[in-house]
């Protein structure tokens, strides 16, 4: 079946350093793809998404490149802050489908 | 605009017991999703609604069950809870124009569930 996969956390970092989140999919056909942050004690918020390959989606800083040929969609930030700190999912639906398939998630903290 | 709003916030109940959770759907969405998200996971999709009629399943048992009202808010129903029901349950709303393809989804706060 369809999977998300993204690289174990926690992960740890000081403030204004670069910040790169790996994750890689399964799936047949050509889903869209997503990243979603969840701040502490609140639901899922979209991030960025990218509907097809080569596609680069961004907001607020951060990017991913939809990668067809390594099936993957890492997302980047180049100076990270402390309010960047939550948990980021990445997440695909394929075209016609109901659900979004998640990623186990990637807990990121920010030190001053 | 009105967000997504899950009502209650955090629930406790013994196993066996059976629990209704609440959701209104952000103005101007007309299909609600539902999504369990245990402890350090991902959310894994329960089901999705849709003018009042289920469209979609993910794999969770018949005692999961949910309703959509015409005002598209909706309620998500556990029959015979398991301590494994134990988790932080997402509301999410969208507008699709037609079935399966959607705007993208607005997520509620959750309700955290919590079985004993």
């Amino acid at each position: 079946g369809d999977s998300v996969t993204q690289m174990e956390g926690p992960v740890t970092l000081s403030e204004e350093a670069c910040l790169t989140i790996n994750c890689t999919y399964t799936a047949t056909g050509y889903p869209s793809l997503f990243w979603y942050v969840q701040y502490p004690g609140e639901g899922l918020q979209l991030l960025l998404k990218a509907t097809k390959a080569d596609d680069k989606g961004s907001n607020k800083g951060f990017e991913a490149t939809y990668r067809k040929e390594t099936t993957s969609f890492h997302l980047e930030k180049g100076s990270v802050q402390v309010s960047d700190s939550a948990v980021y999912f990445c997440a695909l639906k394929k075209k016609g489908a109901q659900k979004l398939v998640f990623g186990q998630g990637t807990r990121l903290t920010i030190n001053p | 605009e009105t967000g997504v709003t899950q009502s209650p916030t955090h629930l406790i109940k013994t196993r066996g017991q059976q629990v209704t959770l609440r959701c209104s759907s952000q103005s101007g969405h007309n299909t609600v999703s539902w999504y369990q998200q245990a402890l350090g996971q991902g959310p894994q999709f329960i089901f999705q609604y849709y003018r009042e009629e289920e469209n979609g399943r993910g794999n969770f048992p018949p005692r999961f069950s949910g309703l959509q009202f015409p005002n598209y808010s909706s309620e998500l129903n556990v029959n015979a809870l398991e301590l494994d029901d134990s988790a932080l349950y997402l509301c999410a709303s969208s507008l699709s124009q037609v079935r399966g393809d959607h705007s993208p989804l607005h997520f509620g706060n959750g309700t955290r569930l919590t079985v004993t």
